[in-house]
């Protein structure tokens, strides 16, 4: 079955940008989708379709997908940007169509 | 309101089972797939079952194939897993999620927990 992976930790000062990556083979050929997930609570959508956003997320995260990478970006990061984060694609070929990569703590210095 | 409703979850014993249950409002639940996908404490988000808007198409993840089994009433807008043979390391937050185009919008979960 298809495997993402993503970097365990990423750390990064309030202010600059974060980049989280999430490698599959030839996943510039799937959409990729960015779930932020904080203490306690459910994920939740900040990035679909490698680069769009759902209504509310700020424009300060951005997503790109090409080759066998595709990267979260966060700009201008702040304290409550502070989550883990994971990446997820479909593969219809699969009889384990939905795949998670293993999740990205973003640690804000 | 689009929300996912997930409940059923408390503590279990080991060999023991459970049925959790998600109730969808917002959506047109018949049109879409729905998926469960658990998170044990600490851990990463695991993928564990889906069911196709007309439940024609059935997976599971390897860790519950044969143990749990998916299901659901359209005419009730509910998605449901029936958890059998429960093991220790099946203690997590399960949240039940729909698929729109091939992204999930989540419910908040429910929690599971298997012990003696």
């Amino acid at each position: 079955s298809y495997v993402l992976t993503q970097p365990p930790s990423v750390s990064v000062a309030p202010g600059q940008t974060a980049r989280i990556t999430c490698g599959g083979n030839n996943i510039g050929s799937k959409s990729v989708h960015w779930y932020q997930q904080k203490p306690g609570q459910a994920p939740g959508v900040v990035v679909y379709d490698d680069s769009d956003r759902p209504s509310g997320i700020p424009e300060r995260f951005s997503g790109s997908n090409s080759g066998n990478t595709a990267t979260l970006s966060i700009s201008r990061v702040e304290a409550g940007d502070e989550a883990d984060y994971y990446c997820q694609v479909w593969d219809g070929s699969s009889d384990h169509p939905v795949v998670f990569g293993g999740g990205t703590k973003l640690t804000v210095l | 309101e689009e929300q996912l409703v997930e409940s059923g979850g408390g503590l279990v014993q080991p060999g023991g089972s459970l049925r959790l249950s998600c109730a969808v409002s917002g959506f047109a639940f018949s049109t879409f797939s729905m998926n469960w996908v658990r998170q044990a404490p600490g851990k990463g988000l695991e993928w564990l079952s889906y069911i196709s808007s007309s439940r024609s198409v059935i997976y599971y993840a390897d860790s519950v194939k044969g143990r749990f089994t998916i299901s659901r009433d359209n005419a009730e807008s509910s998605l449901y897993l029936q958890m059998n043979s429960l093991r220790d390391e099946d203690t997590a937050v399960y949240y039940c999620a729909i698929l729109i185009g091939s992204r999930l919008h989540w419910g908040h979960g429910t929690l599971v927990t298997v012990s003696s």
